[in-house]
């Protein structure tokens, strides 16, 4: 599977925009960009994910490299309730290939 | 609506005991999914269904682990004979069919002392 590489952890300030940096230089043709974050006590939530374009939901905003090879999740506006760990993933959408195979993420810490 | 939940939210158990741990998916996915998250780090997959049938347990690390579906909704993964490193939590997720976004229930904190 290609893998991810994200920094360990980060820190933003409430109420600031915070990026969250991925790169996936091996990354193939058919591989999807997926965004989880997981809250402390919880399990991982979906964010959001795309192929090529940037894409926008009420969460975040994905910007995707033109050569696919790093993407960032961008959150507008932090708030302490964004304290979480973000995993990026590849996810190749074949049979056989439905697990999430999750790294260690980032740890994104929010500073009132 | 009703998320995936998963019961007991903790288990502490002796070390040789079996243990059961139960998942209750989203109302009509059909795909259901455990990972296992030690401390620190991220999920690792184990084992999915499609339906009632395991379509890949390769994450499944040896025989003493065991997981059924038997009518396509709940799932009851089986632990025998636990071991101190199977401490971990257990998580579950469903999705509303294969490849389709899946959601995570709260995990299941299992202590093997």
């Amino acid at each position: 599977d290609a893998k991810t590489t994200q920094p360990n952890s980060m820190e933003s300030n409430e109420e600031e925009p915070v990026h969250l940096p991925c790169n996936h230089s091996t990354i193939s043709g058919t591989d999807y960009i997926h965004w989880y974050r997981q809250l402390p006590s919880q399990g991982p939530e979906y964010v959001i994910h795309g192929l090529t374009s940037n894409v926008n939901n009420r969460m975040a905003s994905l910007a995707i490299a033109e050569d696919r090879k790093s993407s960032t999740l961008i959150l507008h506006r932090a708030t302490l309730r964004d304290a979480a760990v973000y995993y990026c993933i590849l996810r190749l959408y074949n049979f056989g290939n439905e697990k999430l195979t999750f790294g260690t993420g980032t740890r994104l810490t929010i500073i009132p | 609506g009703a998320g995936v939940s998963q019961t007991p939210s903790n288990k502490v158990t002796e070390k040789g005991k079996y243990v059961e741990l139960r998942c209750d998916p989203i109302s009509g996915h059909t795909a259901l999914y455990w990972y296992r998250q030690s401390l620190g780090q991220g999920p690792e997959f184990l084992i999915y269904f499609q339906g009632t049938g395991a379509a890949d347990d390769s994450g499944l690390p040896n025989d003493r682990f065991f997981a059924v579906r038997p009518e396509g909704s709940v799932s009851t993964l089986k632990i025998q004979r636990t071991e101190r490193g199977d401490s971990a939590v257990y998580l579950c997720a469903s999705s509303l069919s294969l490849a389709d976004t899946q959601y995570f229930g709260p995990g299941t904190r299992l202590t093997v002392l």
